[in-house]
């Protein structure tokens, strides 16, 4: 499978807890996403990668939230101090670059439950 | 989404014909696409507009007018996996994406 593929694809956990969630892209992507969606919404942009570096980063990502995409591969999404509030589907994306048609493509989400 | 209408849901019958809206935001616009996505899984790639026109691809079309800030997607021969939401996505200059909030499809026989 050449897709974009996250780990795990469910999480529960007790609030104030850690998690951290992987995402492998598909291999000739340089780019790398990071999307939350909650139930009935549009996926809400959290940060992206051009290969190693983090060039952006959503107002919406609190301090407890840190991205790493240490070797330009794959990226993890670590949550700090879980709140009920996190729970949702976290999406890993990918592209090859951005110009033109090139579109982004998903992985199949990891989704957090906070309890 | 942010400055992205689309209608919150829409029925429609198995075999006919469907057509989704979505209204944006001009300034700054630099594509538009549409994806699908089932319940519960990821969004997956449908169209890209560009320029002003209609791409087709098999069963499905997207429309685009830039000077109106509009676009559809066209269903042909409805079929019950169509069954899903359906995301229009504005991007912008800065290459980011604007993502509707999804137009649920419910397909009927």
């Amino acid at each position: 499978d050449t897709g974009v593929s996250q780990n795990p694809r469910h999480k529960i956990t007790k609030r104030g807890q850690n998690v951290t969630f992987r995402c492998d892209p598909i291999s000739e992507h340089n780019r790398l996403y990071w999307y939350r969606q909650t139930l009935g919404q549009g996926p809400e942009f959290l940060t992206y990668f051009q290969n190693e570096a983090q060039l952006e980063k959503s107002r919406l990502l609190s301090d407890r939230f840190s991205a790493e995409r240490p070797k330009g591969s794959f990226s993890t999404l670590e949550i700090q101090r879980t709140e009920q509030g996190d729970s949702a589907m976290y999406l890993c994306a990918s592209s090859l670059g951005v110009k033109g048609g090139n579109t982004i493509y998903f992985g199949e989400g990891s989704w957090l439950t906070v309890v | 989404g942010q400055n992205i209408d689309q209608p919150t849901e829409m029925t429609a019958t198995e075999g006919a014909i469907v057509q989704i809206n979505c209204t944006y935001q001009t300034s700054g616009f630099n594509g538009l696409f549409w994806y699908q996505q089932h319940a519960g899984e990821a969004p997956t790639f449908l169209s890209y507009n560009v320029l002003d026109g209609l791409e087709e691809k098999g069963r499905f079309s997207s429309f685009l007018s830039r000077s109106k800030g509009y676009s559809y997607l066209l269903l042909k021969v409805l079929q019950m996996k169509d069954s899903a939401s359906y995301l229009c996505v504005r991007r912008d200059s800065n290459y980011q994406l604007i993502w509707g909030a999804g137009t649920k499809l419910i397909i009927k026989p």
